[in-house]
């Protein structure tokens, strides 16, 4: 299995550009997430979907958006990238009813806002 | 609303010592996961511990989970430098299996 795969790993934007990254797990898991985690510091989620069609804010979701059109995929898009954007980004994954399960996190995208 | 607390959140220790990383939690869960995670790199599901009292150990690492004091500690013995990481600990919210909070992390380097 290949768990969660994350693209790109890195990624350079000029400010005021957009980009999506993309987010794909094929263990059928319902549960999705999206962190970052800016250097030296824990996690902050930004968005999470139970489900396709599904999507919920989390605790940082100024400036972006998400979209899960199937159980597989969960991209999150940057509109007008920001140097406070500047951060490494995870997506996780969980099983079908998610409780008694740790998440499964993809390998990041580095993305830096020059 | 759930936090989770971590300490300490820096920790600098010899090898061959042995020591513990506390993570608090401010209501009433029974299920905590413990994470590594590598500079550079992503997390990796350490422990998984889902009553009161459970116990796992990996090598010199042991967790434990008391949910009544709200508390669950990550024991490290005889620490080697390869033990050298960023240790979270995570929480499920009561009654909602999908959303977890995580602490802060521990950032544990072990001196040679």
């Amino acid at each position: 299995n290949a768990g969660v795969t994350q693209t790109p790993k890195f990624r350079i934007l000029k400010i005021g550009q957009s980009m999506t990254l993309q987010c794909t797990q094929d263990m059928n898991h319902n549960y999705m997430y999206w962190y970052r985690q800016d250097p030296g510091m824990g996690l902050k989620l930004i968005y999470y979907s139970v489900g396709a069609g599904i999507t919920d804010k989390g605790e940082v979701p100024n400036g972006y958006n998400v979209s899960r059109s199937t159980t597989e995929d969960f991209p999150l898009r940057l509109e007008l990238a920001a140097p406070s954007q500047t951060s490494v980004y995870f997506c996780a994954s969980r099983p079908p009813g998610g409780g008694n399960q740790p998440q499964h996190f993809g390998d990041g995208t580095r993305l830096s806002i020059l | 609303e759930l936090k989770v607390e971590q300490n300490p959140l820096f920790l600098s220790m010899q090898e061959g010592k042995n020591y513990t990383i506390y993570c608090n939690y401010s209501t009433t869960s029974d299920r905590l996961y413990w994470y590594r995670q590598d500079p550079g790199k992503s997390l990796e599901s350490l422990f998984v511990l889902l009553s009161n009292g459970a116990v796992k150990q990996e090598g010199r690492l042991m967790a434990s989970l008391d949910t009544k004091a709200r508390l669950s500690t990550l024991h490290i013995t005889a620490a080697v430098h390869d033990l050298s990481a960023t240790y979270f600990c995570a929480v499920d919210i009561p009654n909602r299996d999908d959303k977890i909070i995580f602490g802060k992390g521990t950032r544990l380097h072990i001196l040679p």
